[in-house]
């Protein structure tokens, strides 16, 4: 699987969008871009995922460039609850028995007051 | 509420002690998954299940075993486990192999 590079860390204001960006560059085209979330103390929660068009669901944006070697997760209007580390993993998606997801440092996302 | 429940959420053990972690989930979903997470680092993968069958074991030790009883439940045995062991123990599950996963919240596990 591609390798992932995101920020170690970011700060965003409650009711503000938070823009979380992630370069992919080594991305094949078989690879999916998936974002999970962990707020302290829980489980990772899925987020979204996408190949190459952009995609929306009721939690999050998800912006990929045209050539794929980067992407951005949408928040778009933060609280306080959003608090958490968000983790860009890139993945191939085929039918398999199993597959792993492979998670890097992820950004922790901090939202203020 | 997670969809994955995990038990127990906390345990702690000595490290001649034989104890097993529970994880169980009724979405139907047939791979299930067990992670580690150490404290600050992001969770590592070590065993994969689809079917009922191993399909991935990520050269963990054999003090951890796993077992699949039925679709629906998955364990981890745990044996002579050593101090630096201790960790959050986490079980997923997905509809298939290629599917998000979901995870539940963990089991602390505290080795002394």
């Amino acid at each position: 699987d591609a390798k992932t590079t995101q920020p170690t860390s970011m700060d965003c204001a409650e009711g503000r969008a938070a823009n979380l960006p992630c370069n992919h560059s080594t991305i094949s085209g078989n690879e999916y871009v998936y974002w999970y979330r962990q707020i302290h103390s829980q489980g990772p929660q899925y987020i979204i995922h996408g190949l190459k068009n952009n995609e929306t669901n009721e939690m999050a944006s998800l912006i990929i460039t045209e050539d794929r070697k980067s992407s951005t997760l949408i928040l778009p209007h933060a609280t306080l609850r959003d608090t958490a580390v968000y983790y860009c993993i890139v993945r191939v998606r085929g039918e398999t028995s199993g597959s792993r997801l492979t998670f890097g440092e992820g950004t922790q996302l901090t939202v203020n007051p | 509420d997670t969809e994955v429940t995990q038990t127990p959420k906390h345990l702690v053990m000595g490290m001649t002690n034989k104890k097993s972690l529970k994880c169980e989930q009724h979405m139907g979903h047939r791979a299930m998954y067990w992670y580690k997470q150490k404290a600050k680092k992001p969770p590592e993968l070590m065993f994969v299940y689809s079917y009922e069958k191993l399909s991935i074991n990520e050269s963990v030790p054999s003090r951890f075993s796993p077992e699949c009883p039925n679709s629906s439940l998955l364990n981890l045995h745990l044996h002579a486990l050593q101090p630096e062991d201790s960790a959050l123990y986490l079980c997923a599950s997905s509809q298939r192999g290629n599917q998000p996963q979901h995870f539940g919240d963990g089991t602390r596990l505290s080795i002394l």
